[in-house]
């Protein structure tokens, strides 16, 4: 039972242009968002959260939009740039108690080309 | 300030073997988180520990097993290891009631 889904394995996105990551979730539970980004040999790292009572958070070139009654979330990149270039997976957590088990989705590859 | 290490970082065992990975968390976190990363699971949640006590776990069997020291280390084992235990297996830290995990390296299990 996949509570937390990112449809699309791979994006490609040109240098300069926005990237927009999606992500899926079914549990009415869950309350808090988080997006990671992985490089190969690395742990992933944390990017971007966003609270189930909010339906925006920005930081620099990264927003993270949530709708709550489409269960749907959505990270932005702009401008996206070739270092954007990794694994992106999408999180969710029930409460602060739950914050430790997190729920990953399967990631996207994201790939900026010059 | 130091990340989460994670030691070894390649190990490879055959089927029936057991393997025992540790992690070290950053100084100051006292919550230590597992997952395994598979290509066809992604990121699976397997147990958390804090305060030397498993708070919540996963759906993984009982081979999967886990621990933590004072000093907030913590070593996860697995027994009588599968071929499909093949996986990347991925600790994080993190302050209590801080929302944001910080991720290890990892630890890249190839079971023959």
């Amino acid at each position: 039972d996949q509570q937390v889904k990112q449809n699309s394995p791979s994006l490609s996105v040109q240098e300069g242009r926005i990237s927009i990551l999606n992500c899926d979730y079914t549990n009415s539970m869950f309350d808090y968002f988080l997006w990671y980004k992985k490089y190969p040999a690395e742990g992933p790292t944390f990017l971007i959260s966003i609270s189930s009572i909010k339906d925006k958070n920005e930081d620099g070139r990264f927003t993270v939009f949530l709708n709550k009654s489409a269960k749907h979330l959505s990270l932005h990149i702009v401008p996206s740039q070739p270092g954007d270039s990794a694994v992106y997976f999408c999180a969710a957590s029930v409460g602060i108690q739950g914050a430790q088990k997190l729920v990953f989705g399967q990631g996207t590859r994201l790939t900026i080309n010059p | 300030k130091a990340g989460v290490t994670q030691t070894p970082r390649y190990l490879i065992k055959t089927r029936g073997q057991q393997v025992t990975l540790s992690c070290s968390p950053i100084s100051g976190h006292r919550s230590v988180s597992w997952y395994q990363q598979t290509p066809g699971q992604g990121l699976q949640f397997l147990f958390e520990y804090f305060s030397e006590t498993q708070r919540n776990k996963g759906n993984f069997p009982g081979r999967f097993s886990g621990r933590q020291f004072s000093n907030s280390r913590s070593e996860m084992n697995v027994s009588t290891l599968e071929l499909g235990d093949s996986a990347l297996y991925l600790c994080a830290s993190s302050l209590p009631g801080d929302n944001e995990q910080f991720f290890g390296p990892g630890t890249r299990l190839t079971v023959l």
